[in-house]
């Protein structure tokens, strides 16, 4: 498989849990991205990585939330203590270079109870 | 940081119409301009995208026109057809910064 793969593609959780996505990217792009969207609204940026080192982190994003990508290839988002405003689904991207195409992934979508 | 606004948020046309959605950015640092079409239930994908040293950019029935002065692009759909019915986001993306539009609803009619 060629494109960007996510797991798992639902989770149900209930608040105050530890929740931990992943993503793995097209085998050569550099930059990975980590989207959250809702019912209705376009993607909302939380962080990049340009290949291990994450240059930008949204200041929206909780101290809840963390990512990784420790070998520049696969990364992982982790939510801590979730929230039930923390349902929604989480996209992941990436690109081979700032400026060229995103290609997302199929997404994660998280339902806190 | 960046704010992206997309008009409309909904966008019925009868098949065969042309179809128009606008965007507007406020950071003259972006400059890569991508339009994605996402269908329901499934990933965003990428129909046509535009530089900031190019003014218009056309594939097929699909346009897309860029005013830096003025800080807003536009995608223009011709000859709609039923399967062209999708939310579509707009985004403008800088270094650092990459934001999506709200998204516009597009119903063809057949």
């Amino acid at each position: 498989d060629t494109g960007v793969s996510q797991d798992p593609r639902h989770k149900i959780t209930k608040r105050g849990q530890n929740v931990t996505f992943r993503c793995d990217p097209i085998s050569e792009h550099n930059r990975l991205y980590w989207y959250r969207q809702t019912l209705g609204q376009g993607p909302e940026f939380l962080t990049y990585f340009q290949n291990e080192a994450q240059l930008e982190k949204s200041r929206l994003l909780s101290d809840r939330f963390s990512a990784e990508r420790p070998k520049g290839s696969f990364s992982t988002l982790e939510i801590q203590r979730t929230e039930q405003g923390d349902s929604a689904m989480y996209l992941c991207a990436s690109s081979l270079s700032q400026g060229s195409e995103q290609f997302f992934g199929p997404g994660t979508r998280l339902t806190v109870l | 940081g960046e704010n992206v606004e997309q008009h409309p948020s909904t966008l019925s046309v009868q098949e065969g119409d042309s179809a128009v959605i606008k965007c507007t950015y406020s950071d003259s640092a972006s400059n890569y301009f991508p339009w994605y079409k996402q269908e329901l239930g499934k990933r965003p994908q990428l129909i046509i995208d535009i530089r900031s040293n190019v003014g218009e950019k056309k594939d097929q029935r699909i346009a897309v026109t860029l005013n830096k002065t003025a800080k807003h692009f536009s995608l223009h759909i011709t000859e709609t057809q039923p399967e062209d019915s999708a939310v579509y986001f707009c985004a403008a993306i800088g270094n650092n910064d990459m934001r999506f539009g709200a998204g516009t609803r597009l119903t063809v009619k057949p």
